[in-house]
């Protein structure tokens, strides 16, 4: 069964960086890319991109560039979401999803449980 | 970059049918935006409900239905149960990014 687990949750302070890992089992994390998702405090989900497991190969939402890091590491199934310079607007929930279908961009089939990343000095 | 629109909130009762919709505000919703919606109940990561406008997934109920209507994308619920109070997302895919919209609220009353 194809499962993602995350990390726990996280508190941090503005300005500082937050890594969240996304363990992947039951198939092939190289196979299939990996998206993240976030969610803010009662609000919408909002996409912040993509990582191509298989080479490294990133796609950042725009208004994340310059500010988020996706990364892999395949040895043990694991993709990660880094996000620098935090602001209080940054806590949320971070989801990672798999893009189970190689023709549809954003079938997203499983989630992650999500990991809390709260931000307050 | 656009902005997905939805309804904030819908109400519908037990076994009645309730249609919600997503619009750009860069112009129509066409299949070339490969419309997507989710699930979301209180506390669960979201689940995906229909691709490509119309297409369901494996576990979505055949009461779900994805269409494209009027220049938006259209999310119709027919025999509306009460497991199905949830707040629904679309999303939209642009060259290089999607885009969600704010999402619904759906309550069955």
């Amino acid at each position: 069964q194809v499962h993602l687990v995350q990390s726990g949750a996280e508190v941090k302070k503005p300005g500082a960086s937050v890594k969240v890992s996304c363990k992947a089992s039951g198939y092939t994390l190289s196979g299939y890319y990996m998206h993240w998702v976030r969610q803010a405090p009662g609000q919408g989900l909002e996409w912040m991109g993509w990582i191509n497991p298989y080479n490294g190969v990133t796609n950042y939402a725009q208004k994340f560039q310059g500010r988020v890091t996706m990364t892999r590491d395949t040895s043990i199934s694991t993709a990660y979401l880094e996000l620098s310079r935090l602001r209080s607007d940054d806590t949320a929930v971070y989801y990672c999803a798999r893009q189970s279908s190689s023709a549809h961009d954003f079938f997203f089939d499983p989630w992650g449980q999500g990991t809390l990343v709260t931000v307050s000095s | 970059q656009a902005v997905v629109t939805q309804e904030p909130s819908l109400t519908v009762s037990p076994g009645g049918t309730v249609t919600l919709t997503c619009g750009s505000t860069s112009g129509d919703v066409t299949f070339g935006h490969y419309p997507y919606w989710f699930q979301q109940k209180p506390g669960q990561a979201p689940r995906t409900l229909i691709y490509d406008a119309r297409n369901k997934h494996s576990w979505t109920p055949a009461r779900f239905s994805g269409s494209l209507l009027g220049g938006k994308a259209a999310l119709t619920l027919s025999g509306a149960q009460p497991e199905d109070e949830a707040d629904y997302y679309c999303l939209l895919s642009y060259p290089g990014a999607g885009v969600f919209g704010g999402g619904t609220k759906l309550t069955v009353l």
